[in-house]
Formats: structure tokens, C-alpha cells, sequence
């Protein structure tokens, strides 16, 4: 079982930034945070992952609260193309089930004119 | 390249055929991974396999028949399948097993049972 909670969707204004919440409550000391997201029939594209600390890279940043309950993806510029199924997953980093990319239902975010 | 390439991308096949899927990556990666999307659902992992091994299989039917003759490719062999297999099928691969970081996908095979 996907051990994330998300809104089943959001909606958000060409520019502006978008800010995709997940709770992971049960996340374990070893489980990173990772963030995919699926443009319709596509396949699933990577967008950033972090343990502890709060991470950035040039498509969005990764803000992890400091008792790593929950954490938000945002998406500084969202743009048309960015309307997607986002997907938020912990995982482990090691070998069995745990260390599988498992998906839970994920946010549909729509990005509009 | 940091692409995973899957074929064919649309495969329409009677509940007595035998066809197959196939997947390849030209990064070095030892991992691989079968994933099967049904409409407006989140892919679900079938198998894995770690150096050209089988790793993991989640309870899949044995219609489904995965294999792996080297570090590049992966196949998924069909064999009397039901309509209800009907879905997105999903190649994706990485470093190693559950290794920290990317998981590559391709852009997926979708198939259709009759």
C-alpha cells in the first residue's frame, strides 16, 4: 500500500507557482521523499527526491518539513505543459519490496490560461 | 542516452495469441522493472530484475512470462491473455536496484485484449 496522501487534484494559473502538498506521517528515518509525475499516456518522468533537508534543481524544489511528516513539491512558473498527474512516494534505498517505486493515487494537477 | 525504449507502442492481440513486449536501455543499468497501468490508475509494479536476474515478482499471473537475456534488454512475453489485461504497460530502469535516485521510464506499450 502507497503510504503517501495527496489532494486528487488541484488547479493552478499559468505563472504562478504551484504547490503540491503530501502527507507521509509513517515515513521511517530511511525513507526518501521522491516526486514523479505522468503527462497523459506518457510514461512517468522523475522530477526530484530528498531525504532531510530541503532540495532544488531546475524543474522544482522539495520542501520537507522538519519532522518529515509531510512534505510540498513546487513548481516555481507552472506552465500548460506542466498539467500532469503528480505522484509523491517514499521509499527505501535498499534492496526488497521496500526499495521499490510502489504509487499511490498521485495529484492531478491542471494548469490553466 | 539516457532513454528507455519500449516496443511496440500499441499492440492489439486475441486471447489466443502469443505475443511479446520488449524494452531496452543503453545506460549501464543493471535494474529493470515491469509496471502495468490501468486507465486513470497509478502504475503497479509486476516484476524486477537485478543483473539479469528475477528479483522480484508481485503475484503476477503466469500468462505474463518476464525475461531478461542481458544487461540492456528486458521482454514480457504474453501468452492467453484476458481482456482485462488490457492496460499501459511500463519498462523502467535505474543504477541498480532500488538504487537513490532516477528510475528511467519508457514511454510505454499499450495493449489491448480482444
Amino acid at each position: 500500500d502507497a503510504k503517501t496522501t495527496q489532494p486528487p487534484s488541484m488547479d493552478c494559473a499559468e505563472g504562478r507557482a504551484a504547490n503540491l502538498p503530501c502527507n507521509h506521517s509513517t515515513i521511517s528515518g530511511n525513507e526518501y521523499v521522491y516526486w514523479y509525475r505522468q503527462i497523459h499516456s506518457q510514461g512517468p518522468q522523475y522530477i526530484i527526491h530528498g531525504l532531510k533537508n530541503n532540495e532544488t534543481n531546475e524543474m522544482a524544489s522539495l520542501i520537507i518539513t522538519e519532522d518529515r511528516k509531510s512534505s510540498t513539491l513546487i513548481l516555481p512558473h507552472a506552465t500548460l505543459r506542466d498539467t500532469a498527474v503528480y505522484y509523491c512516494i517514499v521509499r527505501l534505498n535498499y534492496g526488497g519490496s521496500q526499495g521499490n517505486l510502489i504509487f499511490g493515487k498521485g495529484t492531478k494537477l491542471s494548469v490553466k490560461p | 542516452d539516457t532513454e528507455v525504449t519500449q516496443t511496440p507502442k500499441h499492440l492489439v492481440m486475441g486471447m489466443t495469441n502469443k505475443k511479446s513486449l520488449k524494452c531496452e536501455q543503453h545506460m549501464g543499468h543493471r535494474a529493470m522493472y515491469w509496471y502495468k497501468q490501468k486507465a486513470k490508475k497509478p502504475p503497479e509494479l509486476m516484476f524486477v530484475y537485478s543483473y539479469e536476474k528475477l528479483s522480484i515478482n508481485e503475484s503476477v499471473p503466469s500468462r505474463f512470462s518476464p525475461e531478461c537475456p542481458n544487461s540492456s534488454l528486458l521482454n514480457l512475453h504474453l501468452h492467453a491473455l484476458q481482456p482485462e489485461d488490457s492496460a499501459l504497460y511500463l519498462c523502467a530502469s535505474s543504477e541498480i536496484i532500488a538504487a537513490i535516485g532516477e528510475l528511467f521510464f519508457g514511454e510505454g506499450s499499450r495493449l489491448t485484449v480482444l
